[in-house]
């Protein structure tokens, strides 16, 4: 089946930081990815929508200056953390529909962050 | 938009019961449920899906089942084993979004 990568598995950083969580579309091109967090024991919770050359779609309550979405090729989107503190920490998790959509959605390792 | 409900929060077997989660939706445009399977700190997995033209889908110990009077539908799990352990998610697509809407999830312990 399709693969998403996701990189890097696991950052600490310092608060005051800004992290870059990269995903990738290994074997198809996504036009449109999807950004997750996920706090320990809780579901899934879509931040934002990336679109491909084209600005990203947030969800309620996201703060678009605060996770910078870049979505600058077929096959990679990009998420920043900027100036990241303590609340910040969490799993973040991309996915993408395969290129055919037959519906499934294909999920990147995930991401987990933790800020000092 | 779609609202996914899902129960139990938890549920806890012996190894070679069975184990049945239920989610309803409230969209009834949605035509896709998938099953995500997630161990600790890894990435979601789909185990099985059912789309809206079939009532019922089964892969070896796994089924699920859809009512689309009721707008719901259940994932069951048989003969489970102390791997089986882990969370599941339901989730629906509904023909006007983007993307998923993800039931709370469901923490299956087996126990050996």
């Amino acid at each position: 089946g399709a693969v998403v990568s996701q990189h890097p598995s696991w950052v600490i950083c310092k608060s005051g930081t800004s992290v870059k969580i990269e995903c990738r579309s290994l074997d198809f091109q996504a036009t449109t990815m999807f950004w997750y967090r996920q706090f320990p024991k809780q579901s899934l919770m879509l931040m934002a929508t990336s679109n491909e050359g084209s600005k990203a779609t947030y969800e309620q309550g996201v703060e678009k200056d605060k996770f910078l979405i870049n979505h600058a090729s077929l096959t990679l989107s990009t998420l920043t953390v900027t100036s990241a503190h303590p609340e910040d920490s969490s799993f973040y998790i991309c996915s993408a529909f395969s290129g055919s959509h037959t519906g499934e959605l294909f999920f990147g390792e995930g991401s987990r962050l933790t800020v000092l | 938009g779609e609202n996914v409900e899902q129960h139990p929060s938890t549920l806890s077997v012996q190894e070679g019961d069975s184990a049945v989660i239920k989610c309803t939706y409230s969209d009834s445009a949605s035509n896709y449920f998938p099953w995500y399977k997630q161990e600790l700190g890894k990435r979601p997995q789909l185990i099985i899906d059912i789309r809206s033209n079939v009532g019922e889908k089964k892969d070896q110990r796994i089924a699920v089942t859809l009512n689309k009077t009721a707008k719901h539908f259940s994932l069951h799990i048989t003969e489970t084993q102390p791997e089986d352990s882990a969370v599941y998610f339901c989730a629906a697509l509904s023909p006007g979004y983007s993307t998923l809407t993800f039931g709370k999830g469901t923490m299956l312990l087996v126990s050996p």
